[in-house]
């Protein structure tokens, strides 16, 4: 089964509202969870990098007042993003590592679509 | 230069044939190597990890890294109709609890029975 849990997996909201996305890791403690943002047909592009009880990492050209990542605790990070407008639809994963960072877990996705 | 570039396909192939998928890298920093097999909607699943060059077996799948050539393939082999996926390349140049992973842009693979 899977031991990393997004949710929700599939959301739709109005243009100018916010959209909180949930990562869990389920059966393991995550220091160190990764958000990405998938296109149709594109890559995985990493968004920022998200240390348990530490400000998150943004990449290059990510707006971290309009993503706003909070990983309060070691099995739980969440994706905010605040005043979405459609060209932020997009699929969004989480993908979380163990203490040992020997294994990187990949949550299922979100499908954020703004209308 | 994109610093993975990978054939997005798509490859269309019988079922039982070998498979063959390839990525180039530019950076080479990278030591750590893996692919991932991605169903239509969903999170990606990993399939191989190698560090370094050389080869990797595991069952149908063998993983390839010529860090010389920065070169990097996965092989199928005895294909199936389930193996029908996106097949991304990803790599680090580091390991432990905080590396980033760069991905390619993913082949989209079908397995006609």
């Amino acid at each position: 089964g899977a031991v990393v849990s997004q949710h929700p997996s599939r959301v739709i909201c109005k243009s100018g509202t916010s959209v909180k996305i949930e990562c869990r890791s389920l059966d393991f403690q995550a220091t160190t969870m990764f958000w990405y943002r998938q296109f149709p047909k594109q890559s995985l592009m990493l968004m920022a990098t998200s240390n348990e009880g530490s400000k998150a990492t943004y990449e290059q050209g990510v707006e971290k007042d309009k993503f706003l990542i909070n990983h309060a605790s070691l099995t739980l990070s969440t994706l905010t993003v605040t005043s979405a407008h459609p060209e932020d639809s997009s699929f969004y994963i989480c993908s979380a590592t163990n203490r040992a960072g020997n294994t990187i877990y990949f949550g299922e996705g979100s499908w954020l679509t703004v209308v | 230069q994109k610093e993975v570039e990978q054939d997005p396909g798509p490859l269309s192939v019988p079922e039982g044939a070998i498979v063959s998928l390839n990525c180039t890298y530019s950076n080479s920093a990278f030591q750590y190597f893996m692919w991932y097999r991605q169903y239509s909607r969903k999170g990606p699943e990993l399939l191989m990890y190698t560090y370094s060059s050389g080869n990797k077996e595991d069952g149908r799948f063998t993983a390839q890294v010529d860090k010389s050539s920065k070169y990097i393939s996965l092989f199928i082999r005895d294909s199936q109709p389930s193996d029908s996926a996106t097949y991304l390349c990803a790599m680090s140049d580091s390991g432990g609890s905080n590396y980033k992973l760069t991905f390619g842009k993913g082949t989209l693979l079908t397995v006609n029975p």
